[in-house]
């Protein structure tokens, strides 16, 4: 059974850094994408950006290049999303999801999002 | 903005059918794929391709697409449909993923 488990909700300062997970199980890690997906409070989905953990080719949308960056330890099925010093604004659901990247282009598993609260 | 454009919102009573549509340039090129979120929880994928359901998915929900606007239909709409509707494709690169807006249906 295919699961993507991501780390739990996080209460942070601004100015603070953070990294999230997603760790994947139940298929090859390293054969598929995974990507992150931000979900504002009552807004609707963001495509933020992707990493083939294979080879660790990564792409973002251009409306989240330079604000975060994706990484991904294939030793133990973990994707990333971190921060260097988050912003009021970054206050969101996070999701990973694994990307059929070929023909289809959907993201066919999704993880349970993880919280994050940025707030002085 | 997003390059994918859907309603905002749709209705429709129950037991009909509804038709929720999504328009962008690159899906003359690339198929959408289409997800449902309830409140509270992540996204599922109920349609991709050119009209594929994942295991698990009602065969009410159906796939279409034409030039440039791909449209999810459901037959027979059921209490349990209503919820958010995003489509999602290929952006005008073909490199990068991109979303619509999203469609919020409320079954009367």
């Amino acid at each position: 059974e295919v699961q993507l488990v991501q780390s739990g909700a996080e209460v942070k300062k601004p100015g603070e850094s953070l990294k999230i997970s997603c760790k994947g199980s139940g298929y090859s890690f390293t054969s598929y994408w995974i990507g992150w997906v931000r979900q504002m409070p009552g807004k609707g989905l963001e495509w933020m950006g992707i990493i083939y953990p294979g080879d660790s080719d990564t792409r973002y949308s251009p409306s989240f290049q330079g604000q975060v960056t994706i990484s991904a330890d294939k030793s133990i099925s973990t994707a990333y999303l971190q921060w260097s010093s988050l912003k009021a604004s970054d206050t969101a659901m996070y999701y990973c999801a694994r990307l059929e990247g070929g023909y289809y282009y959907t993201f066919d598993y999704w993880g349970q999002g993880t919280l994050v609260t940025v707030s002085s | 903005s997003s390059e994918l454009t859907q309603d905002p919102a749709v209705s429709v009573a129950l037991g009909q059918t509804v038709r929720i549509t999504c328009q962008g340039d690159s899906l003359r090129s690339y198929y959408a794929s289409w997800y449902q979120q309830k409140p509270g929880q992540a996204p599922v994928l109920v349609i991709y391709g050119k009209n594929n359901r994942p295991s698990g998915i009602p065969d009410r929900f159906s796939g279409s697409s034409s030039g440039n606007t791909a449209s999810l239909t459901i037959t027979g709409a059921q209490a349990e449909d209503e919820a958010d509707y995003y489509c999602n494709s290929r952006d005008s690169s073909g490199n990068r993923g991109v979303f619509g807006g999203g469609t919020k249906l409320t079954v009367l």
